[in-house]
């Protein structure tokens, strides 16, 4: 079936540190992929997205690109702030079934000052 | 413009009653989703409707819950005899067109469900 894996946080940050948090997708079809953000307290925000292989998202410094031959959609960040604390989901969507998306368990991201 | 609203924010239930969870999504939105985020685990859809349409309700459990999106008014999921394991946050989403092709769906701030 289709899934989302995500890497395990809590990830514990300094500020100005390289982020990244690895996601791998199982597809049958042909997904779009997102990055959610999830700010304690709050819904999900759309943070980026790539709807097909080779696609970058990028969004407030955030990329990821979407690699079909790795399956993946690693989200990364040169320089994190402490404003980046939140949750990260990775998300997937196949075309034409509706709109269920698929979400990984979520990476929890502190960023200390 | 005014994005997904969820209400109520919190909502506290003894074992037994009814929840009712209303959704009014974005204006000129007809697409609507429903996800549960149970404590420690990531988001899980439980179904799509359009007005008075239920299209994917395969997330769904079987007994007690039900959702609908009529013609005027918010979308509703309703929870009968609710049960300590129903407690979760429950997010709305919407769209303004099937999300099949990649458009985005903007979610709700959620309602947080509390089952003493």
């Amino acid at each position: 079936g289709d899934s989302v894996t995500q890497m395990e946080g809590p990830v514990t940050l300094s500020e100005e540190a390289f982020l990244t948090i690895n996601c791998t997708y199982t597809a049958t079809g042909y997904p779009s992929l997102f990055w959610y953000v999830q700010y304690p307290g709050e819904g999900l925000q759309l943070l980026l997205k790539a709807t097909k292989a080779d696609d970058k998202g990028s969004n407030k410094g955030f990329e990821a690109t979407y690699r079909k031959e790795t399956t993946s959609f690693h989200l990364e960040k040169g320089s994190v702030q402490v404003s980046d604390s939140a949750v990260y989901f990775c998300a997937l969507l196949i075309y034409n079934q509706g709109g269920k998306l698929i979400f990984g368990q979520g990476t929890e991201l502190s960023v200390k000052p | 413009n005014a994005g997904v609203m969820q209400n109520p924010r919190h909502l506290v239930r003894r074992r037994g009653q009814e929840a009712r969870l209303r959704c009014s999504p974005v204006k000129g939105h007809s697409h609507v989703y429903w996800y549960r985020q149970l404590p420690e685990e990531g988001l899980k859809f439980m179904v799509y409707l359009q007005k008075e349409n239920i299209i994917d309700e395969s997330g769904m459990p079987k007994e007690r819950f039900s959702a609908e999106f009529p013609k005027e008014g918010p979308s509703i999921l309703r929870i009968q005899q609710v049960v300590r394991g129903d407690s979760a946050a429950y997010f709305c989403a919407s769209s303004p067109v099937p999300s099949g092709g990649g458009t985005e769906q903007f979610f709700g701030p959620g309602t947080r469900l509390t089952v003493l």
